[in-house]
């Protein structure tokens, strides 16, 4: 298995682009979720899904977009990049959405907007 | 919001050492707390899972406590290595929600 992929791995935007990053898994889990790290300020969870078909926000949404198509794949789509959208991006999943289930990362996209 | 803190913010202590952090948060409508080892350039791994209040969980040189009723969580690592050198970051999920609300986390480096 792979786990939890993610790509790309690096990317610069300009203020005002859109692109979307890309989270796969091949474990078959239902419960997908996208993070962004910034420093001092922990792990922050921007959107999640307990299935296919299924999104919704988490503590920092505004500016990205999800969807969940399938059950492998969770793109996250920057609407029109800002400087404040600088920061470490991590997919991640879990089997289940159930409290006991451990989460898996994935390597992480550091994205820079200048 | 949810508050969970970590402390120490950072840790160093030579090989051999053992010690302890703490994770704290809130003891209402407690569901699991995890706790997930975070090495440079990598990604966070999971360590436990904890749903009961007195659980106590071991892997190797690490072990873990929780108490839900007054809401906090301690890792303890005996006999440290220079490869415990990590940030260790708990998780918190509450009520019947699916999300996990994450702390700072706790640096810890080891020298020889």
């Amino acid at each position: 298995n792979a786990g939890v992929t993610q790509t790309p791995k690096f990317q610069v935007l300009k203020t005002g682009q859109s692109m979307t990053l890309q989270c796969a898994q091949d474990m078959n889990h239902e419960y997908m979720s996208w993070y962004r790290q910034d420093p001092g300020m922990g792990l922050r969870l921007i959107h999640y899904s307990v299935g296919a078909g299924i999104t919704d926000q988490g503590e920092v949404p505004n500016g990205y977009n999800v969807s969940r198509s399938t059950t492998e794949d969770f793109p996250l789509r920057l609407l029109s990049a800002a400087p404040s959208q600088t920061s470490v991006y991590f997919c991640a999943s879990r089997p289940a959405p159930g409290p006991s289930y451990e989460q898996y990362f994935g390597p992480g996209t550091r994205l820079t907007v200048t | 919001i949810l508050n969970v803190e970590q402390s120490p913010q950072s840790l160093h202590v030579q090989e051999g050492d053992s010690t302890n952090f703490t994770c704290s948060f809130p003891s209402s409508n407690f569901y699991a707390l995890h706790w997930y080892r975070w090495e440079t350039a990598k990604s966070p791994e999971a360590l436990f899972v904890m749903t009961l209040n007195g659980d106590e969980k071991k892997k190797g040189r690490i072990s873990a406590t929780l108490n839900t009723k007054e809401g906090y969580s301690y890792l303890y690592i005996k006999g440290s290595q220079p490869e415990d050198s990590a940030t260790y970051l708990c998780a918190f999920i509450r009520g019947t929600a699916s999300k996990l609300t994450f702390g700072t986390g706790t640096r810890l480096q080891v020298t020889l």
